[in-house]
Order: C-alpha cells, then sequence, then structure tokens
C-alpha cells in the first residue's frame, strides 16, 4: 500500500494564480482531511470529508476549495493564491474503525510570490 | 473554544535524563487525545493516543482532567527521540485541533 500521496511535492505560484493539490488514500478509509503547517502556528486543518460526496470547513477554509467525488482522491483548490498561503500542506486519512488515526501524507511545500 | 497549548516551542535534554512535552487543552466535551511526532525526514505519524493507555518507544502520556493537560512523558531520553511533537485533540468526527508543536532535541 502507498498510504496517502500528495503531488505536487514542491510547487511556486505567483499572486492570482490557481491550482489544485493532490491528495490520495488506498485504504480505504472514509475520513480525509486537509491541513497547513506554519511555523509558530502548527497544523490547522482547512477542509474535512467524512465519505464520498460530503465535505466540511475546519478551521481555515478560506481561499480553498475541496471536493471529493471518490473515497480515494480529496484535491484542494486554490482558487487566486495569496502570498499568505504560502505553507507546506499536508493530506491525511484516518476510518472510525482504526480509532481515527490519522495517516499522513508527505506534504507540499507551496510558495506563493 | 476548543483548544491546545504546547507552551514550549524547544525544548532540549540530555541523553539518559527525563523528558515532559508539556500539552494543555480547552474543550467543553469528553476530549480525545493524541501525540504525533514527525521525525526528520519522515511523514507526521501517531504516537500515541489517551484511550490506549499504553507506553509507545517508552513515552507515556496521562489525561487529567482536573488540570486539563495531557503531558508526554519518558523517564530516559534518546537520541532517536530528537523530532517535533504535536499534541492534538479529537473534537467530533474527523475535526482535529493540534498544538503548535514542541521540537525536541536530545543531547548526546
Amino acid at each position: 500500500n502507498a498510504g496517502v500521496t500528495q503531488t505536487p511535492k514542491f510547487q511556486v505560484l505567483k499572486t492570482g494564480q490557481s491550482m489544485t493539490l493532490q491528495c490520495a488514500q488506498d485504504m480505504n478509509h472514509e475520513y480525509m482531511s486537509w491541513y497547513r503547517q506554519d511555523p509558530g502556528m502548527g497544523l490547522r486543518l482547512i477542509h474535512y470529508s467524512v465519505g464520498a460526496g460530503i465535505t466540511d470547513q475546519g478551521e481555515v477554509p478560506n481561499g480553498y476549495n475541496v471536493s471529493r467525488s471518490t473515497t480515494e482522491d480529496f484535491p484542494l483548490r486554490l482558487l487566486s493564491a495569496a502570498p499568505s498561503q504560502t505553507s507546506v500542506y499536508f493530506c491525511a486519512s484516518s476510518s472510525p474503525s482504526q480509532g481515527y488515526e490519522q495517516y499522513f501524507g508527505p506534504g507540499t511545500r507551496l510558495t506563493v510570490t | 473554544a476548543q483548544r491546545v497549548t504546547q507552551p514550549e516551542k524547544l525544548l532540549s535534554v540530555f541523553k539518559g535524563a527525563p523528558v515532559e512535552l508539556k500539552c494543555n487543552y480547552s474543550y467543553s466535551g469528553s476530549p480525545e487525545l493524541f501525540w504525533y511526532v514527525q521525525y526528520s525526514r519522515q511523514r507526521l505519524q501517531l504516537l500515541l493516543r489517551h484511550i490506549s493507555r499504553e507506553s509507545i518507544k517508552g513515552f507515556t502520556a496521562d489525561l487529567n482532567k482536573g488540570e486539563t493537560s495531557f503531558h508526554l512523558k519518558k523517564p530516559f531520553a534518546q537520541e532517536e527521540d530528537s523530532a517535533m511533537y504535536y499534541c492534538a485533540l479529537r473534537r467530533s468526527g474527523n475535526q482535529f485541533y493540534f498544538g503548535t508543536g514542541t521540537s525536541l532535541t536530545v543531547i548526546p
């Protein structure tokens, strides 16, 4: 099993550009989440999903969109990138049957200039 | 508001010394708490959870509801324990609140 995979690993955007961060998991987990990691701020929940077709906002959803059309995939979209979105982004998946243990991807380092 | 506080950003201890990483939380319901660890060049991974009441890699953590704390402890630190540690609270479903993290350095 590959677990949770994220692409790309690194990305540089200019202000106003759009992009999609990809996340996929092969563990058949019902739950998936997106976090951003910033120095001194820890991990903050952006959006999460409890199943295909169901998404909800976390702590810091502004500027981001998500969708969950399949159990495996949970892409994060930045519609108009801003320098404040410079961060490391982590995707995670979990299942209630495994005690909600979060399985994290390797992260995407995004820089917005 | 549900929050997790880790007061120490950096913590250095000598090899063989005891280590304690502090975590305090505020939550109106029944808390479910976790410790996650990120070793250099590795993914963030679960270290332990309070429900399991287990010891992982010599680490233990006890939930103290009176003090609203979930401190992580190890009696004898090892060099391989150097890592970033995050305390996390599961609010409901898949909603997790993470602390700001503590970077532990074990000095040889």
